[in-house]
């Protein structure tokens, strides 16, 4: 079956910009977290979304934001970039077998 | 919340040596620990995980230990390959369901 689907693939936007990514889950899940990835500070963790409905969120300041939409598949946006957002953005799908990871969303901010 | 320690950050290793990978948590509550590996440019991928109700399980060449009352976890790699060199990230969260919180990852590296 198709994995974890993450668009685009690589962004470059302006500080002060704006931005969304795109997240499609494994057919069927239901939950999908997104995590920021930056050299030296792994994976940290931004919010998980389980049949439309946040329900957690990590420590990242109002600019981050997200959301699912009924087919299961989930949007962050990232408002007034700053160039500390630059970063992979990861999008996880969950079972019971844990999550499954997409290939990410290389994001540079200039 | 949950806070996960991470030691080594870089391990240099020959091919054929083990390697080991240790893990501290905070929350006594946590009950899943997955360990994943990250090729360069790729994503990272489960290679094994663990749960509290065992403390060792093994898969091929990979095993993880966990010691439930020191809250702390280790991947063991034996007979390592060029092919095992990645970063590999430990993880901790209260169920399989719940948010997994991750250390700041392991980059192992095998010299031929």
């Amino acid at each position: 079956k198709a994995g974890v689907t993450q668009t685009p693939r690589y962004l470059i936007k302006t500080r002060g910009q704006q931005v969304t990514l795109s997240c499609s889950p494994i057919s069927g899940h239901r939950s999908v977290s997104w995590y920021q990835q930056t050299p030296g500070q792994g994976l940290q963790f931004l919010f998980e979304y389980f049949s439309e409905t946040q329900r957690n969120k990590g420590n990242f300041p109002g600019r981050f934001s997200g959301r699912q939409f009924s087919n299961s598949r989930s949007e962050m946006n990232v408002s007034t970039l700053e160039l500390g957002d630059s970063a992979l953005y990861l999008c996880a799908s969950r079972s019971e077998g844990g999550y499954t990871f997409g290939s990410g969303t290389r994001l540079t901010v200039v | 919340g949950e806070n996960v320690e991470q030691h080594p950050s870089t391990l240099s290793v020959q091919e054929g040596d083990s390697a080991v990978i240790k893990c501290t948590y905070s929350d006594s509550a946590s009950n899943y620990f997955p360990w994943y590996k990250q090729e360069l440019g790729k994503r990272p991928q489960l290679i094994i995980d663990i749960r509290s109700n065992v403390g060792e399980k093994k898969d091929q060449r990979i095993a993880v230990t966990l010691n439930k009352t020191a809250k702390h976890f280790s991947l063991h790699i034996t007979e390592t390959q060029p092919e095992d060199s990645a970063v590999y990230f430990c993880a901790a969260s209260y169920s399989g369901y719940s948010t997994l919180t991750f250390g700041k990852g392991t980059m192992l590296l095998v010299s031929p």
